[in-house]
């Protein structure tokens, strides 16, 4: 059961355009979200998160905004850049079960072409 | 800043062998996390640690043990490592609050 879906595995966009990259979440356990950015052969950085008690969160060409009622969450990157081509996981932290997991989605590729 | 080591970046291993990826952190965390990534699955969690001698199970444990004898030290092990564990293994810690994870780069292993 994917509790955290990234339903499209890859995204396309002009240099200069805005990337926005999709995540929607079925349990409402979660009270805390994050993207993660991925080059091949090195491990997942962090890049932004959001609280579920806000709606938005900023962070230079990063905003990350949290829709609590749909369960979904979506990352806006403008403008984009060659450089942010990259795999982009979204992941959702949380008290489940009595312990505390951090579950991911299943990543979206993301190519800036100039 | 936090660091994550991972023993080997690159690692081939026969069938039926017994293989260990090891992961050390410089800061003082307790929590420690092993998880595997594979193409159109995203991450996902094998095993975790809360502290010193302390596992607990995650999403897909089955064919994976861990060992946490020092806090700053986090081991996989694959008892008879199978083709179908052939995948980017990553570590990570975590510090309270929740938003604090950190990875190691990852060690990618192929079982031939």
């Amino acid at each position: 059961d994917q509790q955290v879906k990234q339903n499209s595995p890859s995204l396309s966009v002009q240099e200069g355009r805005i990337s926005i990259l999709n995540c929607d979440y079925t349990n409402s356990m979660f009270d805390y979200f994050l993207w993660y950015k991925k080059y091949p052969a090195e491990g997942p950085t962090f890049l932004i998160s959001i609280s579920s008690i806000k709606d938005k969160n900023e962070d230079g060409r990063f905003t990350v905004f949290l829709n609590k009622s749909a369960k979904h969450l979506s990352l806006h990157i403008v403008p984009s850049q060659p450089g942010d081509s990259a795999v982009y996981f979204c992941a959702a932290s949380g008290k489940i079960q009595g312990a505390q997991k951090l579950v991911f989605g299943q990543g979206t590729r993301l190519t800036i072409n100039p | 800043d936090v660091k994550v080591t991972q023993s080997s970046r690159y690692l081939v291993k026969r069938t039926g062998e017994k293989v260990f990826l090891e992961c050390v952190q410089d800061m003082d965390h307790e929590n420690m996390f092993w998880y595997r990534q594979d193409p159109g699955l995203g991450l996902r969690l094998i095993y975790f640690s809360y502290d010193v001698k302390m596992k607990e199970k995650g999403d897909i444990p089955e064919g994976y043990s861990v060992s946490r004898e020092k806090k700053e030290r986090f081991s996989l092990i694959l008892e008879s490592a199978s083709t179908n564990q052939t995948s980017m293994y990553l570590c990570a810690t975590h510090r309270q609050p929740a938003g604090g994870y950190t990875f190691g780069s990852g060690t990618r292993l192929t079982v031939v």
